[in-house]
């Protein structure tokens, strides 16, 4: 079946602007994640969406950045006011269960390269 | 805070021969690490996994190691080939709870014809 899908693959803006990200995950997965990728670092945690449970919201690193996911499926991540340190790869991930586990691989999508100009 | 970090950022390893990229950890509740893939352009792919109750675990042609009391993990990529040239990440969480993930920084390999 599908894997997750992510868009857009890339988002120019500019500084101030809003922007929507947007993430599919694997059809019947109850757990999703956002992670933001800096140009070479690792993955740094935004957010994790498991079942109706309220998100895990602590790695978001400012209240310009939020994130919806609706109907336990598609999820949008929000930047308002873009700022140029704003600059990355947004990944988005989901697992069937949220549990860390060899039965609960993270399945991530392409991501989406966003620049602030 | 919670980090987790890796020695080499950069690896060159000659087609062939055995490759392997270390990765230092800080948390020591952390119970359940993970090795993750990224070829360019595309998401993190898992690769192999390994408990805190074991020490060794292998895979196709991948080995990851856990070392506990140092906090040290290493991946060991066998008789590498071309389509093992990535960024290689290491991340640490906890088995038993919807928790996040922390990720290294990562290490790109790449492989000498």
């Amino acid at each position: 079946g599908a894997g997750v899908s992510q868009s857009p693959s890339n988002k120019v803006t500019e500084k101030g602007k809003d922007v929507e990200l947007r993430c599919d995950p694997i059809s019947g997965h109850t757990a999703l994640y956002w992670y933001r990728q800096s140009l070479g670092q690792g993955l740094e945690f935004l957010i994790y969406f498991q079942g109706n449970s309220a998100p895990d919201k602590s790695g978001l690193p400012s209240d310009r950045f939020s994130a919806e996911r609706t109907g336990g499926s598609v999820s949008t991540l929000t930047i308002q006011r873009t700022q140029q340190e704003d600059s990355a790869v947004y990944l988005c991930a989901s697992s069937l269960f949220g549990l860390a586990g060899d039965t609960d691989t993270q399945y991530f999508g392409p991501g989406t390269r966003l620049t602030v100009l | 805070g919670e980090s987790v970090g890796l020695h080499l950022p950069t690896l060159s390893v000659q087609e062939g021969d055995n490759s392997i990229i270390n990765c230092a950890y800080s948390n020591s509740a952390s119970d359940y690490f993970i090795w993750y893939k990224q070829e360019s352009g595309k998401g993190p792919q898992f690769i192999i996994d390994i408990r805190s109750n074991m020490d060794k675990r292998q895979g196709q042609r991948v080995t990851v190691l856990l070392n506990k009391t140092v906090k040290h993990l290493s991946l060991q990529i066998a008789a590498t080939q071309p389509g093992d040239s990535a960024v290689y990440f290491c991340a640490e969480t906890l088995y038993s709870s919807a928790s996040k993930i922390i990720f290294g920084s990562g290490t790109r390999l790449s492989i000498r014809p």
